[in-house]
């Protein structure tokens, strides 16, 4: 069973550094793009970045672009988003998501994100 | 970025009924790489359809989606009352992703 779990919620002060993680099992994890998908309290689903696990290959999203660091450690299957200096406005809850990728007829597509982890909730807040 | 523009924000519809959302990007999606997603309270988002029209294991037939190029179709063809909800739709064709900004269906 593809499973992604994350690691819990979290209450940090602005100015603080964080790190969160998504565990993957179940699957080869270095054979999917994980995502991070960010959602304010109250808003929309926001989308800030992927990685290939295989070769840490990363792109962000012009909005997150030097404002978060995406990385993963293969040889424990987790993903990390990581933030160096926490903003009252990063407050929200943060989902991973494993993109679905397929082969099919001898040609290879994207898929969509079709597994999800449980989101992490960071709160920020002196 | 590509921008994705839902729409109607809202739709009041009662059980039995259908259900037409839309999704409109500001520039081609690539190979149809469009997604439609259904979130409920409290839960994650849950993967629909890919690819613009091929719906995603274990989801039923009332759900399809149709479209191409800029504009694009989540259709709903009898509301069941578990189907009450937001949906966004997703682009993964450039290089990075966009959501556009939800649609909720609700109860009339």
């Amino acid at each position: 069973e593809v499973q992604l779990v994350q690691s819990g919620a979290e209450v940090k002060k602005p100015g603080e550094s964080l790190k969160i993680s998504c565990k993957g099992s179940g699957y080869s994890f270095t054979s999917y793009w994980i995502g991070w998908v960010r959602q304010m309290p109250g808003k929309g689903l926001e989308w800030m970045g992927i990685i290939y696990p295989g070769d840490s290959d990363t792109r962000y999203s012009p909005s997150f672009q030097g404002q978060v660091t995406i990385s993963a450690d293969k040889s424990i299957s987790t993903a990390y988003l990581q933030w160096s200096s926490l903003k009252a406005s990063d407050t929200a809850m943060y989902y991973c998501a494993r993109r679905g990728d397929y082969c099919s007829g001898g040609s290879c597509y994207r898929g969509g994100f079709d597994y999800w982890g449980q989101g992490t909730l960071v709160t920020v807040s002196s | 970025e590509i921008v994705l523009t839902q729409s109607p924000g809202t739709l009041s519809l009662s059980p039995g009924e259908r259900a037409t959302l839309s999704c409109r990007a500001s520039q081609s999606v690539s190979s149809s790489y469009l997604a439609w997603y259904q979130q409920k309270p409290g839960q994650a988002p849950r993967l629909l359809i890919y690819g613009a029209s091929s719906r995603a294991t274990g989801i039923p037939d009332r759900f399809s989606g149709s479209g191409s190029g800029t504009d694009f179709t989540l259709t709903i063809s009898r509301l069941e009352p578990e189907d009450f909800a937001v949906y966004y739709c997703q682009q993964y064709g450039s290089s990075t992703g966009t959501f556009g900004q939800g649609t909720k269906v609700e109860i009339k």
